[in-house]
């Protein structure tokens, strides 16, 4: 049981917008910023979206990051067969003397 | 650009101590955060532990009693030991650049395989 809340799968049809939320508590989203990493099928996971909603160097403008309380959301825009891959969400958790936490990731599926 | 290799042995046995080592080249290893993160077989990811630069450690409550991380500044390596291992430490094993509360971890190594046999 992962300390913050994905949905096991998301899918869409190329072009569509598709969102993958990310659900936690006052200890981690609600008091620290949200990470989002992709892990394309056989290879390490890549930073998507940092401090909330910024994008590093060389993310499309298509991925985008947002949050709102104790939950975030991950977005993609115009999307693409390339985009097939699972998707954390990550964030500091005050608790037990600070630690990082993962939601258990959603696999995204396009049609 | 930063680049992440984790090395050592891929099968450990029950009981004993897994040792693995990530080599840093492309970048300093001086004023940043390292980290270990394990994915167990079709699972999601774990963070392990962070090491800082001045030699600050901080493990996952879950690992705390088991994982020690150095670091080895002139050989830009930082390691990780963990005792007493069971096949629920079979993993992919990845070291990672950043884990302070504030930052991400952005750049990764490709990953180290690690089985634990009984």
């Amino acid at each position: 049981q992962s300390v913050l809340t994905q949905p096991p799968s998301a899918s869409g049809i190329p072009g569509q917008r598709v969102t993958i939320s990310c659900s936690g508590s006052s200890a981690n989203i609600g008091s620290n910023t949200v990470n989002w990493y992709q892990q394309l099928p056989g290879t390490a996971p890549k930073l998507l979206i940092y401090g909330d909603s910024q994008r590093p160097s060389g993310v499309p403008d298509r991925f985008s990051g947002s949050k709102s309380g104790t939950s975030a959301s991950l977005a993609i825009s115009g999307l693409q067969s390339g985009d097939e891959a699972d998707y954390y969400c990550a964030a500091w958790d005050d608790n037990l003397d600070g630690h990082w936490v993962f939601g258990g990731g959603t696999k995204l599926a396009v049609l | 650009q930063v680049q992440l290799q984790e090395s050592g042995p891929g099968l450990v046995k029950s009981s004993e101590t897994l040792s693995l080592t990530c080599s840093v080249s492309g970048g300093s290893i001086n004023f940043f955060y390292w980290s270990w993160i394990r994915q167990s077989p079709g699972k999601g990811l774990e963070w392990i532990g962070f090491i800082s630069y001045s030699g600050v450690t901080n493990y996952s409550p879950s690992l705390r009693s088991r994982a020690t991380m150095s670091l080895h500044t002139s050989k830009k390596q930082f390691s990780l030991k963990l005792t007493s291992v069971t096949a629920a430490d079979t993993a992919m094993y990845y070291c990672t650049r950043g884990g302070s509360g504030h930052d991400s971890f952005d750049f990764w190594g490709q990953g180290s395989l690690v089985t634990v046999s009984s």
